[in-house]
């Protein structure tokens, strides 16, 4: 699996858009790119996943440079509730053939703080 | 729909015990997951399974053993807890459908809290 890079923390005002980089320069054309998030010490919550095309749902964006080496995060009007670690990762589509779309590996992610 | 559910949330055992963590997921899902996470760190894969019978080895699986029986359970073994396990464990699921891009998504479980002293 590719390796992702990440800023280790990050601060935003509440209110305002929240983007979280992720760099993952050895990316395979066959891994899609993941955002997950942990709150406190709870289980990891999904945000959102995309290959190639930008991504949006209720929760974010993402934004995925066109040679897929970096991707961006973008939490569109970020309250104190979204404070929390984001973590990037890079997984094998099932498309891939094989198991080895089981393997997720969590980096250390970004500790990002909302504050007032 | 409870989702993925794990047993025990809190436990504590000695060194030398054994014990079992029990993951259950009530969505049809052919993937499971067991990972760690210690203090400051990110999630470890331990072991996983893509369908009932079929399990292999994920980054950190020394001392610990797993089985899959069934589609909706997934039970985490340590037959010797030491010290270095203490941890907090969580389950995953997922689907593994080629054709459902949606079915990529991993559910991960509230986490157990293991003390071993």
């Amino acid at each position: 699996d590719a390796k992702t890079t990440q800023p280790t923390s990050m601060d935003c005002a509440e209110g305002r858009a929240a983007n979280l980089p992720c760099n993952h320069s050895t990316i395979s054309g066959n891994e899609y790119v993941y955002w997950y998030r942990q709150i406190h010490s709870q289980g990891p919550q999904y945000i959102i996943h995309g290959l190639k095309n930008n991504e949006t749902n209720e929760m974010a964006s993402l934004i995925i440079t066109e040679d897929r080496k970096s991707s961006t995060l973008i939490l569109p009007h970020a309250t104190l509730r979204d404070t929390a670690v984001y973590y990037c990762i890079v997984r094998v589509s099932p498309n891939a053939g094989g198991t080895s779309y089981g393997k997720l590996t969590f980096g250390q992610g970004t500790i990002l703080t909302v504050h007032p | 729909n409870a989702g993925v559910t794990q047993t025990p949330k809190f436990q504590v055992l000695k060194t030398g015990q054994s014990m079992t963590l029990q993951c259950a997921q009530d969505m049809n899902h052919e993937y499971m997951s067991w990972y760690r996470q210690d203090p400051g760190m990110g999630l470890r894969l331990i072991h996983y399974s893509v369908g009932a019978g079929i399990t292999d080895q994920g980054e950190v699986p020394n001392g610990y053993n797993v089985s899959r029986s069934t589609t909706e359970d997934f039970p985490l073994r340590l037959l010797s807890a030491a010290p270095s396990q203490t941890s907090v464990y969580f389950c995953a699921s997922s689907y593994s459908s080629r054709a459902a891009r949606a079915g990529n998504t991993i559910y991960f479980g509230e986490g157990s809290w293991l003390t071993v002293v």
